[in-house]
């Protein structure tokens, strides 16, 4: 089975502040992992993945996430934080080994951006 | 456009009262997936679909079902809504179990 734990249900930083937002998780097989950011009335958007391969990986909106396998972690991070970054994000687990049925979420965390 | 459509987006009802929520992908993805999402418990997975006619219980399936007859379409079927399944819906399609699910709009349900 799979789980994702993501510390910190609320993180608040100010405007150009580093953000962190915090994801571990646990897989008996080697993980796909997603970072997914779902702004106020909309659906979840993916901000970036891990498959294989290079372990630091970036995506949109400058937004970057290492996989740390002996951790098991796979934090999200953005040197400098905007006010529009103020969102609920998620970080999701699925089977790298295609065994799986779909993804396993965190149960989120609320980035706010103070001015 | 690749998309995922969910109707409706807002939903009303009373207890009892069979539902569905419908839902469609235009990217011929095998995999579908209902999803509800309450607070502080992120997205807890309710059925899933690997394909046309294969269905499987998620993590929460009681007193929901689903049915997949296209390839494109996999409605949620609420046949006797109760007031703890008020809470916000998501479908999500991906073209296989590992890959990234692209995710409708919501649909958020209120059972009175």
């Amino acid at each position: 089975a799979q789980s994702v734990t993501q510390l910190g249900s609320h993180v608040s930083v100010s405007e150009g502040a580093l953000v962190l937002l915090r994801c571990n998780y646990s897989s008996s097989v080697p993980p796909y992992l997603f970072w997914y950011v779902q702004y106020p009335n909309q659906g979840l958007q993916l901000l970036l993945k891990y498959t294989t391969g290079a372990t630091l990986v970036k995506g949109i909106n400058g937004f970057e996430a290492e996989f740390k396998k002996s951790e098991t972690s796979f934090h999200l991070t953005k040197p400098s934080a905007h006010m529009s970054d103020a969102a609920e994000y998620f970080c999701a687990v699925s089977r790298g080994d295609n065994a799986g049925n779909m993804l396993t979420f965190g149960g989120g965390t609320r980035l706010m951006v103070k001015p | 456009e690749a998309q995922v459509t969910q109707n409706p987006r807002y939903l009303i009802t009373v207890t009892g009262k069979k539902l569905t929520v419908t839902c469609s992908q235009n990217m011929n993805h095998e995999y579908m997936s209902w999803y509800r999402q309450d607070p502080g418990l992120g997205l807890r997975q309710i059925y899933y679909s690997m394909n046309v006619e294969v269905t499987d219980k998620g993590d929460v399936p009681e007193g929901y079902k689903v049915s997949r007859k296209e390839k494109r379409n996999f409605p949620l079927i609420l046949e006797s809504p109760s007031p703890n399944q008020t809470s916000l819906y998501f479908c999500a399609s991906s073209y296989q179990g590992a890959a990234e699910a692209f995710f409708g709009q919501g649909t958020r349900l209120t059972v009175v």
